[in-house]
């Protein structure tokens, strides 16, 4: 079965730092990964997503991840953070059945 | 992107009393949509999917008999929960999607928070 581990709960960061989230996957077959971002009290919004092709995806609001097949990893990068983008930020691999699964979730903290 | 909106946004109902959440797709139809619960600081987990005109596909620990789920029309899907208790307050989320395929995106509803009192 798919699934997806985000390796860090919470990382606070100050901000124009730059920042990663990591997010691991498990899978036998061809993968397609999402990055969400969830801001309080509101739905998922999607960021990036990786169907095929170019292994750097870049996504909405200054963030890039990369699909890593050897290290069976997607993190999400983003060079220098704002106080904005302080919210909940989902890794998710869609599996065979066209569901998707959700990694625990990691809390981005962006400190003045 | 297109759009799903979620209604109410917030509901505070009383122990014993049915609730009924509201996701509808704006400017697509939607062929399947997908239920979430998402309790406080955790991520989101799949209630059940459904697919315009068929019964829903709930997933494995989801009583079907307490969270009623109908998708009657290509816009609108509702979740209606049953006799509500204070466990059973969260944060439900939809999305939906237009197609069938693996990369085909679906969109999600603002979330409707859930308090049983």
């Amino acid at each position: 079965a798919q699934s997806v581990t985000q390796l860090d709960s919470q990382v606070p960061v100050f901000e124009e730092a730059p920042v990663e989230l990591r997010c691991n996957y498990s899978s036998s077959v061809s993968v397609y990964l999402f990055w969400y971002v969830q801001y309080p009290n509101q739905g998922l919004q999607l960021l990036l997503k990786y169907l095929s092709g170019s292994t750097l995806v870049k996504g909405i609001n200054g963030f890039e991840a990369e699909f890593n097949k050897s290290q069976t990893s997607f993190h999400l990068r983003k060079p220098s953070v704002h106080i904005s983008d302080t919210a909940e930020y989902f890794c998710a691999v869609k599996n065979q059945g066209g569901k998707l699964i959700f990694g625990q979730g990691t809390e981005l903290s962006v400190k003045p | 992107g297109a759009v799903v909106s979620q209604h109410p946004s917030r509901v505070i109902c009383k122990s014993g009393t049915s609730v009924k959440i509201e996701c509808r797709s704006l400017d697509f139809q939607a062929t399947t949509m997908f239920w979430y619960r998402q309790f406080p600081k955790k991520s989101l987990m799949l209630m059940a999917t459904s697919n315009e005109g068929s019964k829903a596909t709930y997933e494995q620990g989801v009583e079907k008999d307490k969270f009623l789920i109908n998708h009657a029309s290509l816009t609108l899907s509702t979740l209606t929960v049953t006799s509500a208790h204070p466990e059973d307050s969260s944060f439900y989320i939809c999305s939906a999607r237009d197609a069938v395929g693996l990369n085909t995106e679906a969109f999600f509803g603002q979330g409707t928070r859930l308090t049983v009192v």
